[in-house]
């Protein structure tokens, strides 16, 4: 667990602006994930990425951006055509795609539009 | 897709009482089941996790069975503490695409 970085913890956005959140991991894991975490919903999966590069929509992808560059870093930009962007934002890893492999969550962070 | 339905979403019991949280999923090629745990404010943490070919697996006091046939799994704490109060998650492999897809959650409230 103690792997994946996420930063920052707690941020602010105005409306109309973009903002990104950071994921880092150094487990050596192929496959990273974002969900979005609200009260009642569960997790729901914004975007995910098995290989550097390469990466797909999720369930609730619209209005959300990602990029895959290097292995241990998988960035989310929440853009402004995002209308409900306050959330809890978790993102995680495994070794593998998730095909039984243990997928670990990074510690998250709240985004807050104001 | 994979749709995971998870029951009750809320549950409290008394100290040294069970706890048993129900899940459904519609996939019928999902083969792994993983249960998490997530404390208030922090991120989920894998409790316990079963694959297809067992119906059951047990670590201490929590425990979870699976049915294949009925396409239902369930976790079961016994002997529960106040420490196991927290927001529980099931999940079930979306075998088309290899993600997770996860329930709405239960949160259990351990009375002391």
């Amino acid at each position: 667990d103690g792997g994946i970085t996420q930063s920052p913890k707690y941020l602010f956005r105005k409306e109309g602006q973009n903002v990104t959140l950071s994921c880092e991991q150094n487990l050596n894991h192929d496959a990273m994930y974002w969900y979005r975490q609200d009260p009642g919903q569960g997790l729901r999966l914004i975007y995910y990425s098995q290989i550097v590069n390469d990466f797909q929509k999720g369930d609730i992808a619209e209005g959300y951006s990602v990029s895959r560059e290097k292995k241990e870093s998988f960035p989310l930009t929440v853009t402004s055509a995002q209308k409900n962007p306050t959330a809890f934002y978790l993102c995680a890893s495994s070794s593998r795609q998730a095909s039984g492999n243990t997928i670990y969550f990074g510690e998250g962070s709240w985004l807050t539009v104001v | 897709g994979e749709n995971v339905e998870q029951h009750p979403s809320t549950l409290s019991v008394q100290e040294g009482d069970s706890a048993v949280i129900k899940c459904t999923y519609s996939d019928s090629a999902s083969n792994y089941f993983p249960w998490y745990k997530q404390e208030l404010g922090k991120r989920p943490q894998l409790i316990i996790d079963i694959r297809s070919n067992v119906g059951e697996k047990k670590d201490q006091r929590i425990a979870v069975t699976l049915n294949k046939t009925a396409k239902h799994f369930s976790l079961h704490i016994t002997e529960t503490q106040p420490e196991d109060s927290a927001v529980y998650f099931c999940a079930a492999l979306n075998s088309g695409y290899s993600t997770l897809t996860f329930g709405k959650g239960t949160m259990l409230l351990v009375s002391p």
